[in-house]
C-alpha cells in the first residue's frame, strides 16, 4: 500500500474550523515559497505560493502567511472540509542552476479532517 | 490536457535488476525533474534537466541515470536496483522562469 505519510505530524481538525499549518524554512535569503498538497496516490498539487516581498497571500479559502524575521510560513484554510484531508508540503527556493530555482521541500504534515 | 505523464504507476524488482520509469509532458516545459519521496523525509531531488540535451545532479544522484533527448521526456533509470531505492518517485515539470513544479502522478517501486 501507500506509503507516503508514515511518520508526519499530524493535525486532526473538526469539519468547518479552521485548520493552520506551520512550516519553518531554513534559508534567510529564500524569496519564494509554496505549498502543495497531496492526496492519498496522487501527485502533489499546488495550492497557492508567496515571495517574501508579502506576508500574506489569501486564495480561495486559503491564506498563506509569511514571517521573514523567525524564518516561519503558515498556510491557514477556513472552515475545513473532509476533501482537504492529505498530506501538506511547504517548500523554499533553493540553489539557482540553469535558469531555474530547485525547489527544497519540508517533510510534510497530515491534515485529518473528522465530521 | 494530459500534463505530466508517469509510468508504470506500480512496479516490483528484485535487487539486481534494472528498469527504466518514464515521463513525458506535453506542456513544452524546458525543466523537468525527479524526486523520491521517504517515510517523513519529503521530496528530495535526484536528477533535473533544464532542456533538451543538459541533465544535472540533484541530492540524491547515486546509483539512477537519466538523459533528455527531447523537451517531452526524461526517462530515469534504475541500472542495478537496490532495496535502499523503494520509494515513491515523482516526475515534475515547469517553463522558463517559473518556481511553481507541476507534478506526476507517481511510480510506487518496490525492490524486494
Amino acid at each position: 500500500g501507500e506509503s507516503v505519510g508514515l511518520h508526519l505530524p499530524t493535525l486532526s481538525v473538526q469539519e468547518g474550523d479552521n485548520s493552520i499549518i506551520n512550516c519553518a524554512y531554513s534559508n534567510s535569503a529564500s524569496d519564494y515559497f509554496i505549498w502543495y498538497k497531496q492526496e492519498s496516490g496522487k501527485g502533489p498539487q499546488f495550492i497557492i505560493d508567496i515571495r517574501s516581498n508579502m506576508d500574506k497571500r489569501q486564495g480561495q479559502r486559503v491564506t498563506v502567511l509569511l514571517n521573514k524575521t523567525v524564518k516561519h510560513l503558515s498556510l491557514q484554510i477556513a472552515a475545513t472540509q473532509p476533501g482537504d484531508s492529505a498530506v501538506y508540503f511547504c517548500a523554499e527556493n533553493g540553489e539557482f542552476s540553469g535558469g531555474y530555482n530547485k525547489l527544497i521541500f519540508g517533510a510534510g504534515t497530515r491534515l485529518a479532517v473528522h465530521p | 490536457n494530459a500534463g505530466v505523464t508517469q509510468t508504470p504507476k506500480f512496479q516490483v524488482l528484485k535487487t539486481g535488476q534494472s528498469m527504466t520509469l518514464q515521463c513525458a509532458q506535453d506542456m513544452n516545459h524546458e525543466y523537468m525533474s525527479w524526486y523520491r519521496q521517504d517515510p517523513g523525509m519529503g521530496l528530495r531531488l535526484i536528477h533535473y534537466s533544464v532542456g533538451a540535451g543538459i541533465t544535472d545532479q540533484g541530492e540524491v544522484p547515486n546509483g539512477y541515470n537519466v538523459s533528455r533527448s527531447t523537451t517531452e521526456d526524461f526517462p530515469l533509470r534504475l541500472l542495478s536496483a537496490a532495496p535502499s531505492q523503494t520509494s515513491v518517485y515523482f516526475c515534475a515539470s515547469s517553463p522558463p522562469g517559473v518556481e511553481k513544479l507541476f507534478f506526476g502522478s507517481g511510480t510506487q517501486l518496490s525492490v524486494l
